[in-house]
Order: structure tokens, then sequence, then C-alpha cells
């Protein structure tokens, strides 16, 4: 079956630790997205990225960093850099404009 | 700036009653208007969406929702609701020109009670 596959789905992290959620497509679609989740403040992007090599910062882009070397993958590292990490990661991708197509989430706890 | 504004942040609702989930946006171009669901620790799935056409526009588990330009909102509606519809609705909208980013409202946690 066709879908995004976002891993790990827990994660647990210290303060000071980078960390990186990987999330993988294989829609063949060309535009991949990473969203942040916190209860009340619905999605707010992070980056995402039209074509291989290359990515665009979105609303909250601090303390984060991605990768697009292959079509199939945006993995996306979270910092040391980011004040407040705890959160659900959602990544999505989208053929042309189209609806966003998303993974079942990563979610990341900051111990 | 676009936006998008859910004014209700929370729904209750009995089993088999009709709901509405109120979805405003702001934009002076042409948009593009989506619904998505979230059921507990998942991701989102798309309900229906609004591109072009008929403004009534039919989606997924029996949910319709109703673009009305003047008013600039796209509320969801469902004539009776089922338990199983409990859940965060999410209205997105996406500028017609542009194809980067889906802008999203804060969502509606919509709790039906048998």
């Amino acid at each position: 079956d066709g879908g995004i596959t976002q891993s790990p789905k827990y994660l647990f992290r210290k303060e000071g630790q980078n960390v990186t959620l990987s999330c993988e497509q294989n829609l063949n679609h060309d535009a991949m997205y990473w969203y942040r989740q916190d209860p009340g403040q619905g999605l707010r992007l992070i980056y995402y990225s039209q074509i291989v090599n290359d990515f665009q910062k979105g609303d909250i882009a601090e303390g984060y960093s991605v990768s697009r070397e292959k079509k199939e993958s945006f993995p996306l590292t979270v910092t040391s850099a980011q004040k407040n990490p705890t959160a659900f990661y959602l990544c999505a991708s989208s053929l042309g404009g189209g609806e966003l197509f998303f993974g079942e989430g990563s979610r990341l706890t900051v111990l | 700036a676009q936006s998008v504004t859910q004014l209700d942040s929370q729904v209750p609702v009995f089993e088999e009653a009709p709901v509405e989930l109120r979805c405003n946006y702001s934009s002076s171009v042409s948009v593009y208007l989506f619904w998505y669901v979230q059921y507990p620790n998942q991701g989102l799935q798309l309900l229906l969406k609004y591109l072009s056409g008929s403004t009534l526009v039919k989606g997924i588990n029996g949910f319709e929702a109703e673009f009305n330009k003047s008013q600039t909102s796209f509320h969801l509606r469902k004539p009776s609701v089922h338990i199983s519809d409990t859940a965060e609705y999410f209205c997105a909208v996406r500028l017609s020109y542009n194809t980067d980013k889906l802008i999203f409202g804060t969502g509606t946690r919509l709790q039906v009670f048998p």
C-alpha cells in the first residue's frame, strides 16, 4: 500500500540532545512537509520541500533542520537549539498542490 | 496574510443529532479549502475539499461542507453523528496560485455522547 511512514512513533530525549525523525513516502509525491502540533494551536509549518535538494523554512523553522537527498525521504532533525521541542510532529506529502497526505506522526518528549 | 478561524474549540453533541463545525477564512484572492479529521495519536485524514465548481461538497463518513464566498466560510455539517465521529477536526486553506503552504485552523474537538 502506498503511504507515508514516520518513525519512531514515540521518542524520548534528554535536554541538549539532537534527535532525527524519519519520514518516508512511496506515493511518488514531489512535495513534502513537516508540521508541529501542540494542543490548542493547530498545525504549524516547520519546513517544506518541493523538489529534491531544495527546501524552504516554514513559520517555525528555528531549532530545526531538514534534508531532501531523495524524493522519498525528508528527515527532520530537532536540535538542542529548539527551546521547547516536546510536541507531536507530522510529516505530509502532496502532488502538485493538491491535498496533503499525512503520516501517523511522531511524539517527541524531552525529559 | 491568509488565516483560518475555527470559532469553536469544542463541540459536544448527542449521538444521532446534527452537527455543524464552523470555519472562516480571510483571503483577498481565491482559495482552496479542506477539512481534515484526526483521531487520537494519529495523523490527519482528508474528509473533503473544495477546489472549484459546486459550492456544496460531499466527503467521506457522511460529512458535507458548503463554500460561501461572500461570508468567507466553509462550515462542516453532518445530519446525524455517531460515537465514532468523536475526533479533532481541522479546517485548512491554500491560496489557489500558491502550492507551497496549507494554513490550518486551531481545530475543533467534536465529542459525541451516547
